[in-house]
Formats: C-alpha cells, structure tokens, sequence
C-alpha cells in the first residue's frame, strides 16, 4: 500500500522569501508523483507532476520539485513567493494507473 | 473548454436524511473520481468510474453511498441515509486517458447535523 506524509501542517513566510514544501511517501512499486493547490474557494489545480526522466520538475507559478528516490521525498520549491502563493497545497502518488493517494495538505500563509 | 463542474455547491442536510451530489467531467473524458476530505484529514478516494462502468469503489465507506454513471456522461454519488459523519468536501475529477492528469472540480461541501 502507499502512503504520502506531508510534514508541515502550517508553513508561514514572508512574501519574497523562499519556501520548500515537504513531502515524503512510501510505496513498495513505483509511483507518480503530484503537487495540487487549492486556492480559496477553488478547485485543485495541478501543479506539477513527475512520471519519469529528470527528477527535478518545474511546474506553473514558479514552483519546482525534486524527486528523490533513495529518500523517498519529492519537496516543492520557489524561490521568492508572492501574497498570492497563499493557499493550500497538496502532495499526491498514483500507483500507475489510476486513483490519487493524498498526503494531509500544507497551508501556505504567505504575509507582506 | 468547461472544467468540471460540481451541483450543488454547498448541502446542509439533516442526520437521516438523502442527499445527491452531481458532477459533470470535461467533456470527452472516459475516467471520473470521486474523493472526499473530511474535516481535518486528508482527501481520500471514493471510487472510479471508467464510461458507465465501475472500475474501482473500494475507496466507498459503506452501502449507504451510491455511485451512478448512466450513459458515461455526468454522475452522481447519493448518501442514503446521510450520517454525521459524512460531513466533509466532495470532490470530483476527471482524465481523458487513464494515465493523465485528473482535473478536479470546486467541491462540494455536505453538512449533515
């Protein structure tokens, strides 16, 4: 069975400062992996996604991910973030094909 | 081109009572998913519909919920009867092929009390 642990519950930081997102799974085949947010009052919206090749993964708004295999981790990354980089974001593996497997969620409070 | 479209968007219901929940998936996509995020925890699957046919349920609580998906098109996933603790965020999703991203709707947000 998987399994996806999300480390931080809560993540607060200062607009235009870095931030990493922590994600780490189990799973005894290979995965894919996924990052959603979820905006107020909104769908999730895909992030990014790793299935295969480069472990490293950009995906929309300037995020980024790492996979790392041996540590079973795939943290979320951006460089400088913005008021509007508030939200909830979600860590997600499928065991190929089909359903998602979340991990808790991560608020990003992004202050000015 | 629509996203998924989730009907209604808030429900609040009554212990005992029925209550239907509709999604409509991107046109043209065979996959759709249910899920569900009760307060505090984490979303978890419900069940999977490829076309009309149920691929996956075993995400489904109990035989109080009802999952249909006539004609492949919309479906719906019916709680009869709705208990306290089903409360939560319904989400539904869909993929045009198996193995692609799944686009996830609004939600909706069940209260039973």
């Amino acid at each position: 069975a998987q399994s996806v642990t999300q480390l931080d519950s809560q993540v607060p930081v200062f607009e235009e400062a870095p931030v990493e997102l922590r994600c780490n799974y189990s799973s005894s085949v290979s995965v894919y992996l996924f990052w959603y947010v979820q905006y107020p009052n909104q769908g999730l919206q895909l992030l990014l996604k790793y299935l295969s090749g480069s472990t490293l993964v950009k995906g929309i708004n300037g995020f980024e991910a790492e996979f790392n295999k041996s540590q079973t981790s795939f943290h979320l990354r951006k460089p400088s973030v913005h008021i509007s980089d508030t939200a909830e974001y979600f860590c997600a593996v499928t065991p190929p094909p089909g359903k998602l497997i979340f991990g808790q969620g991560t608020t990003l409070q992004v202050k000015p | 081109e629509a996203g998924v479209t989730q009907f209604p968007s808030h429900s609040v219901i009554e212990k005992g009572q029925t209550v239907t929940l509709r999604c409509d998936p991107i046109s043209g996509h065979d996959n759709l998913y249910w899920y569900r995020r009760v307060m505090g925890k984490e979303i978890k699957f419900l069940l999977h519909f490829v076309k009309e046919s149920k691929q996956d349920e075993s995400g489904m609580p109990n035989n109080r919920f009802l999952a249909e998906r006539t004609g492949g098109t919309y479906s719906t996933l019916k709680v009869q009867p709705a208990e306290l603790e089903d409360s939560g965020v319904y989400f539904c999703a869909s993929s045009q092929a198996l193995r692609d991203t799944q686009y996830f709707g609004p939600g909706t947000r069940l209260t039973v009390l």
